[in-house]
């Protein structure tokens, strides 16, 4: 079964450095990846997806992510972090251009003044 | 576009009530999903629709739970009979395969809340 890993429940940074949230999948087959984004007392929402192409992919508010089959990754990366940049941010998956997403358990990221 | 539509955004009810939770998703899109989150327990599908069809009930927690799609534009979520642990904030969310973009949609939850 594919399953989606999220190796860290909690990331404190302090704001203006830079932050990498881990993931890791596994599946043996093509895969369609995304990150998202909840904001307190709100819905998901999506930062940015890898579908194909380059394995570089820019998202929303200055976040980046890369795909990396070998490794089965697909680590989310922003260089400078706001205190508004607070939130919790899942990792998901496609397996088979399904209709069905799996998420990860999620990663609590808590901005240090 | 308006966006994933949920009604009511907060629920207080007792236990042993019906409860009823709406979602209209976004015009055009073509599979429906239902999720609880908890603190606990995280995110979880609940099921989901393709073209107002049930595909994947299997994350349903029991018999109390039913779900229904008669249209494109409409779905709902009963509990009947609540229990307090059904206490989580559920979300529907809504995607377009057919048009090649996969990612879900989310709406802003509803709260529920069982005493």
């Amino acid at each position: 079964a594919q399953s989606v890993t999220q190796l860290d429940s909690q990331v404190p940074v302090f704001e203006e450095a830079p932050v990498e949230l881990r993931c890791n999948y596994s599946s043996s087959v093509s895969v369609y990846l995304f990150w998202y984004v909840q904001y307190p007392n709100q819905g998901l929402q999506l930062l940015l997806k890898y579908l194909s192409g380059s394995t570089l992919v820019k998202g929303i508010n200055g976040f980046e992510a890369e795909f990396n089959k070998s490794q089965t990754s697909f680590h989310l990366r922003k260089p400078s972090v706001h205190i508004s940049d607070t939130a919790e941010y899942f990792c998901a998956v496609s397996v088979n251009r399904d209709d069905k997403i799996i998420f990860g358990k999620g990663t609590r990221l808590h901005i240090l003044p | 576009d308006a966006g994933v539509i949920q009604s009511p955004r907060h629920e207080v009810t007792e236990m042993g009530q019906e409860v009823t939770l709406r979602c209209k998703p976004i015009s055009g899109h073509n599979s429906l999903f239902w999720y609880r989150q908890t603190m606990m327990r995280g995110l979880e599908l609940l099921i989901y629709f393709n073209n107002n069809v049930p595909i994947d009930d299997s994350g349903m927690p029991e018999d109390r739970f039913s779900a229904k799609m008669p249209n494109a534009s409409f779905s709902t979520l009963k509990i009947q009979p609540s229990e307090p642990r059904d206490s989580a904030v559920y979300f529907c969310a809504s995607s377009s395969v057919a048009s090649g973009r996969y990612e879900q949609y989310f709406g802003p939850g509803t709260r529920l809340t069982v005493t």
